[in-house]
């Protein structure tokens, strides 16, 4: 089975500049997280989709991160406009009540440097 | 809402000898209790979990236990191996079914 695919690896931006990352999650997999890990730290939920509903947002600055989850399979992450401490990587999960609930599979991440 | 607390944050060990990262957790609701292992460059991949209904679990060299009185759970690594070297993350799920991670150690196996 294909795991979850994040793109880009890596971005690095100026302040107040805007970015987008994108996330496939596992086919069949309803639910979706976005977490952000900043260095030397766990990862922190951002927003949770039930397929193309949000179930969970309530850390997720809203003054500047947007997402969305459309048709209820890729997402999209945005930062808009970015500060310097939004540098973090950016790591999508999903998981299927088939395989639990709570059992996530994590892609790879965004490395996002802000400058 | 739920604190996810680890320690040590780092740990270094000899091949061969066994490792062991403990974790407390505050809320008494959570149910279920994933390790996930993080090697450079990738995002965790979940090694082992244990549910609040089992004292222990094993799968081969790994093994967690739960003691839900003291609300502390244990990853134990034995015949520790190099590539057991990466930051290994504890998390419990709230009784609102949110996922919460601790800090994270990183554990370092020397040949």
């Amino acid at each position: 089975e294909a795991g979850v695919a994040q793109s880009p690896r890596y971005k690095i931006i100026e302040k107040r500049q805007s970015v987008a990352f994108w996330c496939n999650p596992i086919s069949g997999h309803a639910t979706l997280y976005w977490y952000q890990q900043i260095l030397g730290q766990g990862p922190k939920l951002l927003i949770q989709f039930q397929n193309n509903g949000v179930v969970d947002d309530s850390q997720l600055p809203k003054d500047r991160f947007s997402a969305e989850r459309l048709k209820g399979v890729d997402s999209t992450l945005k930062i808009q406009p970015a500060k310097l401490e939004d540098s973090a990587v950016y790591l999508c999960a999903s998981s299927s009540q088939l395989s639990g609930a709570n059992v996530l599979t994590f892609g790879a991440g965004s490395r996002l440097t802000v400058l | 809402g739920e604190n996810v607390e680890q320690h040590p944050s780092t740990l270094s060990v000899q091949e061969g000898d066994s490792a062991v990262i403990k974790c407390t957790y505050s809320d008494s609701a959570s149910n279920y209790f994933p390790w996930y292992k993080q090697e450079l460059g990738k995002g965790p991949q979940l090694i082992i979990d244990i549910r609040s209904n089992v004292g222990e679990k094993k799968d081969q060299r790994i093994a967690v236990t739960l003691n839900k009185t003291a609300k502390h759970f244990s990853l134990h690594i034995t015949e520790t191996q190099p590539e057991d070297s990466a930051v290994y993350f504890c998390a419990a799920v709230t009784g609102f079914q949110k996922l919460v991670f601790g800090t994270g150690t990183r554990l370092l196996v020397s040949p």
